[in-house]
């Protein structure tokens, strides 16, 4: 499978525990995009990288929020001291970066149930 | 910040029916972007549109963008089971970064 790949697809998580995801964008896609997404609402912008430099991080990024992307290629995305307004759909997209004309190509999402 | 809001929020319609979704910027985008996420699934790209007043086609599927640049349409005629969906359009930010701001999205559900 040549897409994107996000681990895990589910997980439930007790409030206040810290959780990881992975996400495996397109080989030698450069632009690598988390978002956020809950019922009936479209996709809100988390934060991008180039390569692996986060270049931009939403405001509704807490401080408890943080991503990297350590060599360019596979990014995770940390929640610490989760809570129940955490819980969605968090989607990673990736595109080539090939000036500003192309299209994102996103993962099946990590669904995020904070009890 | 910049904000992008679509209309109708939910659609039925009657098999064979057509069907339009507007999108509306706050401001001036470098291009718009189309995506269909099904029920369950994740967004799926479907069409870019990036000069003013710009036509494209997909089969049953019309995407138009504005003189303007800030708003955009999707029109499907005769609409089938296939098509049921939630429809989002995404602005490419023109502030010097390379994000998508994704509008509200338009539930689509189709009559058989």
């Amino acid at each position: 499978d040549t897409g994107v790949s996000q681990d895990p697809r589910h997980k439930i998580t007790k409030r206040g525990q810290n959780v990881t995801f992975r996400c495996d964008p397109i080989s030698e896609h450069n632009r690598l995009y988390w978002y956020r997404q809950t019922l009936g609402q479209g996709p809100e912008f988390l934060t991008y990288f180039q390569n692996e430099a986060q270049l931009e991080k939403s405001r509704l990024l807490s401080d408890r929020f943080s991503a990297e992307r350590p060599k360019g290629s596979f990014s995770t995305l940390e929640i610490q001291r989760t809570e129940q307004g955490d819980s969605a759909m968090y989607l990673c997209a990736s595109s080539p970066g090939q000036g500003l004309n192309t299209e994102a190509f996103f993962g099946q999402g990590t669904r995020l149930t904070v009890v | 910040g910049q904000q992008v809001m679509q209309i109708p929020q939910y659609q039925h319609v009657q098999e064979g029916e057509d069907f339009t979704t507007y999108c509306n910027s706050s401001t001036t985008l470098s291009n718009i972007q189309w995506y269909k996420q099904r029920p369950g699934g994740h967004p799926v790209f479907l069409i870019q549109l990036v000069k003013s007043g710009e036509v494209k086609k997909q089969k049953r599927l019309t995407f138009q963008f504005g003189e303007a640049k800030k708003n955009s349409s999707l029109h499907i005629t005769a609409t089938q089971t296939t098509d049921v969906g939630t429809y989002f359009c995404a602005g490419f930010s023109t502030s010097g970064t390379y994000k998508y701001i994704f509008g509200t999205g338009t539930r689509l559900k189709v009559l058989a």
